[in-house]
């Protein structure tokens, strides 16, 4: 079965300090993806990857950075985490193969709380 | 440019009716359309997508969708509500140029009662 793993449900961390999401998807999926998710809002891009490092801007790129080293692996970096960052992320990855547009799969998301 | 809209934050139907959560579209090329659901403390997963196959999708969980290209409209039903329907659903849009952009509506909770 496939699947997205976000290393961490829930975080707390302080305002100014370096964070790091991470994700693993096992499928050999190129494309993956970086969300926020508030409420009243949806869920909004940051920054997504089609490729082993590759990287394009989504809707609300700014406070965040994205890494992919690996394939498997996309990680979200806050550098310097602030109090409107506290959200909840969800990673998400796409196979590029294959026609019709295969459907995104979502880990289950890390909620972050920036005080 | 692409968006969707989600008529309704949170919508409330009794067991046992009819399901309709509204989603409409704007796009400037023929889209594609997609429904997922995120039960509490999980991620989204995919009910059901339009690509030009049929109209009228069926997805799972008996819940279905017509893509109305009159209307924009790419509405959510299912006949008779269940407990386990309660979740937040999310209409979404992706263009055949660039597929793997996909923008999603703000979400609607829908709420069962007994």
């Amino acid at each position: 079965d496939v699947k997205v793993t976000q290393s961490s449900r829930y975080l707390v961390k302080r305002t100014g300090e370096k964070v790091f999401l991470e994700c693993v998807q096992d499928m050999d999926h190129e494309n993956m993806f970086w969300y926020r998710q508030d409420p009243g809002l949806g869920l909004r891009l940051i920054y997504f990857s089609y490729d082993v490092k590759m990287k394009e801007k989504g809707d609300i790129p700014e406070g965040y950075s994205v890494s992919r080293e690996k394939k498997e692996r996309f990680s979200l970096i806050l550098e310097s985490a602030s109090t409107n960052q506290t959200s909840m992320y969800l990673c998400a990855s796409l196979s590029a193969s294959g026609t019709g547009t295969p459907p995104l799969h979502f880990g289950n998301g890390t909620r972050l709380t920036v005080t | 440019a692409q968006s969707v809209t989600q008529l309704g934050s949170h919508v409330s139907v009794s067991e046992g009716a009819l399901v309709l959560l509204r989603c409409n579209y704007s796009s400037s090329v023929p889209p594609y359309l997609f429904w997922y659901v995120q039960y509490p403390n999980q991620g989204l997963q995919l009910l059901l997508k339009y690509t030009s196959a049929a109209t009228l999708v069926k997805g799972i969980n008996g819940f279905e969708a017509e893509f109305k290209k009159s209307e924009t409209s790419f509405h959510l039903t299912k006949p008779s509500a269940h407990m386990s329907d309660a979740a937040e659903y999310f209409c979404a849009v992706s263009d055949r140029i660039r597929d793997d952009k996909i923008i999603f509506g703000k979400g609607t909770r829908l709420h069962i009662l007994p």
